[in-house]
């Protein structure tokens, strides 16, 4: 069935350093993956997306890199800063229509 | 803000009751879905609905249910509720045509207390 799961349940980076956070997923045939951010009481919010023909996608200080062969995903934040600390949640489109969820990274930016 | 609007923000109810959550979506979105996420669930997919019409099922259980209005907001039952339906609720819409599922817009979600 399908699953996606984050490595990770948290992550700490100093303020200004880059942060990388890591999903797996196990549904070959997805066809699309979001990143969403989530801050504390408040519904989650779209990052980034990239579409399983891509490998890499940038958008303002964040990059998506989706590596196919190892179903693996991940988020790059470049020069982290403390409005970053949220949970991030890995999602993949796979049958049904469907978009399934992982169960989320905490990220904690230390000044 | 994401243009979705749920309400009410806050409930607090009874094991066994019944409520409804009230979704609505952005203007313009015809594609509404409900997820429910708890502290050791994450985000789980329960149903989503386009232009009135079913149109996928997740984990959603026989005591819940939803629909979507002609006005396209959308309701979601849940009775007979348990300690365990605590949760936060959100309600999400999407701009994409035909029911795709593509980047959805969240709203602030429900948080339902069941004593």
């Amino acid at each position: 069935g399908e699953s996606v799961g984050l490595h990770l349940p948290t992550l700490s980076v100093q303020e200004g350093d880059n942060s990388i956070i890591n999903c797996a997923y196990s549904n070959s045939a997805s066809d699309y993956f979001i990143w969403y951010k989530q801050e504390s009481g408040k519904g989650p919010q779209f990052i980034i997306d990239i579409r399983s023909n891509m490998d890499k996608r940038q958008g303002q200080r964040v990059t998506v890199l989706l590596n196919k062969t190892v179903k693996h995903l991940s988020l790059q934040i470049a020069a982290t800063q403390p409005g970053d600390s949220a949970v991030y949640f890995c999602a993949e489109r796979g049958g049904g229509n469907k978009l399934t969820f992982g169960t989320g990274t905490q990220l904690k930016v230390e000044l | 803000d994401s243009g979705v609007t749920q309400t009410p923000k806050h409930l607090i109810t009874a094991t066994g009751q019944r409520v409804t959550l009230r979704c609505s979506p952005r203007s313009g979105d015809l594609s509404v879905y409900w997820y429910q996420q708890s502290l050791d669930q994450g985000l789980q997919f329960l149903i989503q609905y386009y232009n009135g019409e079913e149109r996928a099922k997740g984990n959603i259980l026989e005591r819940f249910s939803a629909q979507q209005f002609p006005d396209l907001h959308s309701e979601l039952n849940l009775s007979s509720l348990e300690l365990g339906d605590s949760a936060l609720y959100f309600c999400a819409s999407s701009v994409l045509t035909g029911g795709a599922t593509g980047e959805l817009f969240f709203g602030e979600g429900s948080r339902l207390t069941v004593l």
